[in-house]
Formats: structure tokens, sequence, C-alpha cells
């Protein structure tokens, strides 16, 4: 069975800061997809990631991914109060979509 | 392009009733999938559609159930609910070849009284 894990759950940092969002999952594949919610709305879409070694870049979001590890990181540079959400991972399966639980994050002016 | 809608927005019901709960994709996307959000749960796959065939359900009882038009509208449907089915029901359609990247609705709200 696919399982989808995100790490931290909440993460509260300062603006200004770095840090990453980890997303492992279980089984095999190479379709990763990261997502933004804003509280009470729904999901937009952030980064599509087809292939080991893909990264993705917009603005102070980076994105990649490991197939070979199951491993997909969300790198945030610099981080503005706008960027608070919660973001998902998800991973492609067959006729599917396993989603992480969600990183809350927090920017704290 | 017009994104993917759903209504009704949001819904008040009370235990034993039934709900169905309506979903367009977005012009020319023919693959639709369910999600149901809670805060205890996260985002749960409900089941998938494409060319007005279910291929795939997650591990939801048969109360629930769904189906896609020829149109690839779709509807989901939630029999004699529970408490526990209070929740964002949330709607996502893709092309279904190629880059299967999703496009979500807005949720629908349900709320179970």
């Amino acid at each position: 069975e696919l399982k989808v894990e995100q790490n931290p759950l909440f993460l509260s940092m300062q603006e200004g800061k770095n840090y990453t969002i980890y997303c492992n999952y279980s089984t095999t594949s190479d379709r990763l997809y990261w997502y933004r919610q804003d509280p009470g709305k729904s999901l937009e879409s952030l980064f599509v990631l087809l292939s080991n070694g893909a990264v993705k870049q917009e603005g102070r979001l980076m994105a990649s991914l490991d197939t070979k590890a199951r491993l997909s990181t969300l790198h945030i540079t610099a981080a503005v109060h706008d960027l608070s959400a919660t973001y998902f991972c998800a991973v492609e399966g067959t006729y599917k979509y396993i989603f992480g639980t969600g990183t809350r994050l927090k920017v704290l002016a | 392009k017009a994104g993917v809608t759903q209504t009704p927005r949001y819904l008040i019901k009370t235990r034993g009733q039934q709900v169905t709960l309506s979903c367009s994709p977005i012009s020319g996307h023919r693959s639709v999938s369910w999600y149901q959000q809670t805060p205890g749960q996260g985002l749960q796959f409900l089941f998938e559609y494409f060319s007005e065939t279910q291929r795939n359900k997650g591990n939801f009882p048969g109360r629930f159930s769904g189906r896609q038009f020829s149109n690839s509208r779709s509807e989901m449907n939630v029999s004699t609910l529970e408490l526990g089915d209070s929740a964002l029901y949330l709607c996502a359609s893709s092309l279904a070849q190629g880059v299967n990247e999703q496009f979500f609705g807005p949720g629908t709200r349900l709320t179970v009284l």
C-alpha cells in the first residue's frame, strides 16, 4: 500500500530564514506533486515533478525529487509571511493520488 | 479557461439523510477524483473516474458512491449520513494522459448534525 509521510507536521519560522519540508513515500513512483492550501481554501498546484532528479523553482520555493530514495523536498528560502499555509505532497499511484499529512507553515514577522 | 466547479459549496444535513455533491471538471479533462478532507484524517482518496468508469476506490464504506457522466461531470453520493462524514469534499480533474496534474475545485463543506 502506498503511504506518504511528511515532516515536520508543523513549522514555525522567522521571516528571512530557510527551511526544508520532507516528503517520503513507500513504493516506487516517479510522479510527485506539491500543493499549497490556505485556510478555508482549496488546493493550489505548486510543482509537478516527473522524474528522478527533477528540480523546480518558483520564487522562494524549490522542490526536488529523488525517486531512488523515495524522497522529495520542498525548500523555502528567506521565508516571508505570505508563504504561511499548509503544504501537501502527493504521490501518483495507479489511478489515484496519495497525499501526505501536510505541513502547516507559519512564518513569523 | 474555467476551473473545476463544485456545487453546492456548503451543505448542512442531519444524520440518516443522504446527500449528492456535484463536480464539473475543466473542459477537456476526462479524469475526476474525489477526496475527503478532515482535520483528523487529512486528505483521503475516495474514488477516481475516467470515461464514466470507476478505476479506483479508496477505503470508504459502501455508503459512499459516485458516478461520471458522458460529459465528464461527476457526482458523489453519501447515504445514511453519520456525524463523522462532516468534512470538506474536494473534487479534482486531470487530463489523464501525459502529465496527470490535478486541479482542484473549491470544495463542498458538508456538516452533519
